[in-house]
């Protein structure tokens, strides 16, 4: 079944304990990307990676590291996390993001983080 | 800077009845825009898109009209169904990358 998966579904963790969110697809994308979503604010890009190696700023990636050293995986970073990074987090991934061809981005299931 | 404003943020219409959301956005590079649902407890899905050289797609009840000119793109969802009830968020694809905007989102709410 082609999928994204994230993991873990939930975190609840300190501030300043460094966590890693996996994400993986396997339907060979190239593109990957993670969001924040927050009430009010909507979806919010955190970082994006066009290929392997690839990776981009979106519009909040204060605070946050990503790595894109096979295509599969792109996972997400807090090096120190502050409880303003409590949120819900969506990976998602597409064939290609260049507004050719097939860029509709398939979100993974979410994480929900909570930073105490 | 790139930018997508939604209206209305929420949105409450009786079973049968049309619904119109509406976006813009800032920069004229953008080339692709994506409308996502999602529901409570899930994660978004797409649900109809439209690039830049075409000014209306339909898919069954659902439309997407596009003004290039004005930078203003709407959702149209017709004899809505409690089904509907969602959120739906608009979202614009900016070309010199990957970036994806998305709007704040429109709660629709579709009464029985």
């Amino acid at each position: 079944e082609a999928q994204v998966t994230q993991n873990p579904r939930y975190l609840i963790t300190v501030t300043g304990k460094k966590l890693t969110v996996t994400c993986s697809q396997n339907m060979n994308h190239e593109y990957m990307s993670w969001y924040r979503q927050d009430p009010g604010l909507g979806l919010r890009q955190i970082y994006y990676s066009m290929n392997v190696e690839v990776t981009d700023k979106g519009d909040v990636p204060e605070g946050y590291k990503v790595s894109r050293k096979e295509k599969r995986n792109f996972p997400l970073i807090l090096e120190s996390p502050s409880p303003n990074q409590t949120s819900l987090y969506f990976c998602a991934s597409s064939l290609l993001g260049r507004g050719q061809g097939s860029e509709t981005q398939y979100f993974g299931p979410g994480t929900r983080l909570l930073v105490l | 800077g790139e930018n997508v404003e939604q209206h209305p943020s929420t949105l409450s219409v009786q079973e049968g009845d049309s619904a119109v959301i509406k976006c813009t956005y800032s920069d004229s590079a953008s080339n692709y825009f994506p409308w996502y649902k999602q529901e409570l407890g899930k994660r978004p899905q797409l649900i109809i898109d439209i690039r830049s050289n075409v000014g209306e797609k339909k898919d069954q009840r659902i439309a997407v009209t596009l003004n290039k000119t004005a930078k203003h793109f709407s959702l149209h969802i017709t004899e809505t169904q409690p089904e509907d009830s969602a959120v739906y968020f608009c979202a614009a694809l900016y070309n010199q990358g990957g970036k994806l905007i998305f709007g704040q989102g429109t709660e629709l709410s579709v009464k029985p």
